[in-house]
């Protein structure tokens, strides 16, 4: 079975500073790793993806997130935070290995982003 | 930027009727999906659909759920008889191939209310 962990439900930062949302994932395969975004009332917003390769990954609005295979992590950081990014992360893994065409997405329960101005 | 989009936004009803929840993937997708978000809950898998049938279903996705594509553009998720429990917010999602890498795009939702 696949899980994820966003262990902290607020993180506050202020505006100009680099923040940090963190991740750690379980799987039995190779993971596929997403971050997702939602502003108030709108839908799950797409904003990086791991596969394989660099462990660094860039993404929209100057968002990255670090893959870690030895401390099962995927935080998404950016190094200055703006007022526009306060909203809520979501993080979510599939499994590489799941075989038979399965595509589901297993989502952490996210962490909201206040930027303080 | 192609997008996801759901109707309603906001869907109230009474316990034991039938709703429908609506969806238009993005035109070129092959692949779609229904999600489900409990207030204060993770968001959930539901039902995977691929070519006219459903390629993979959670626990959740029991006999009072259906799923359909109607026609070439709607993707619809139908709840037979309605349980204060299915109160939530409802994502459809799509991605383009088959491919295991491809990204999930959501629609807005649709927040369901059974009273």
């Amino acid at each position: 079975a696949q899980s994820v962990a966003q262990p902290e439900d607020q993180v506050n930062v202020a505006e100009g500073n680099p923040l940090t949302v963190k991740c750690t994932y379980s799987v039995s395969g190779n993971p596929y790793l997403f971050w997702y975004v939602q502003y108030p009332n709108r839908g799950l917003q797409f904003l990086l993806k791991y596969i394989t390769g660099d462990n660094l990954v860039k993404g929209s609005y100057g968002f990255e997130a670090e893959f870690n295979k030895s401390q099962t992590s995927f935080h998404l950081k950016k190094p200055s935070a703006l007022v526009s990014d306060s909203a809520l992360y979501f993080c979510a893994v599939r499994d590489g290995y799941s075989g038979a065409g399965s595509y589901q997405l297993t989502f952490g329960k996210g962490t909201k982003l206040s930027v303080i101005p | 930027e192609p997008e996801v989009t759901q109707t309603p936004s906001h869907q109230v009803t009474q316990m034991g009727q039938e709703v429908i929840l609506r969806c238009v993937p993005i035109s070129n997708h092959l692949y779609f999906y229904w999600y489900r978000q409990i207030l204060g809950q993770k968001v959930e898998f539901l039902v995977s659909f691929y070519n006219n049938e459903i390629s993979e279903k959670s626990e959740i996705f029991d006999d009072q759920f259906s799923v359909e594509r109607p026609d070439g553009s709607n993707f619809t998720l139908k709840i037979r008889s309605t349980k204060l429990e299915d109160s939530a917010m409802y994502f459809c999602a799509s991605s383009g191939s088959q491919r295991s890498t491809d990204t999930q795009y959501f629609g807005p939702g649709t927040r369901l209310t059974v009273l």
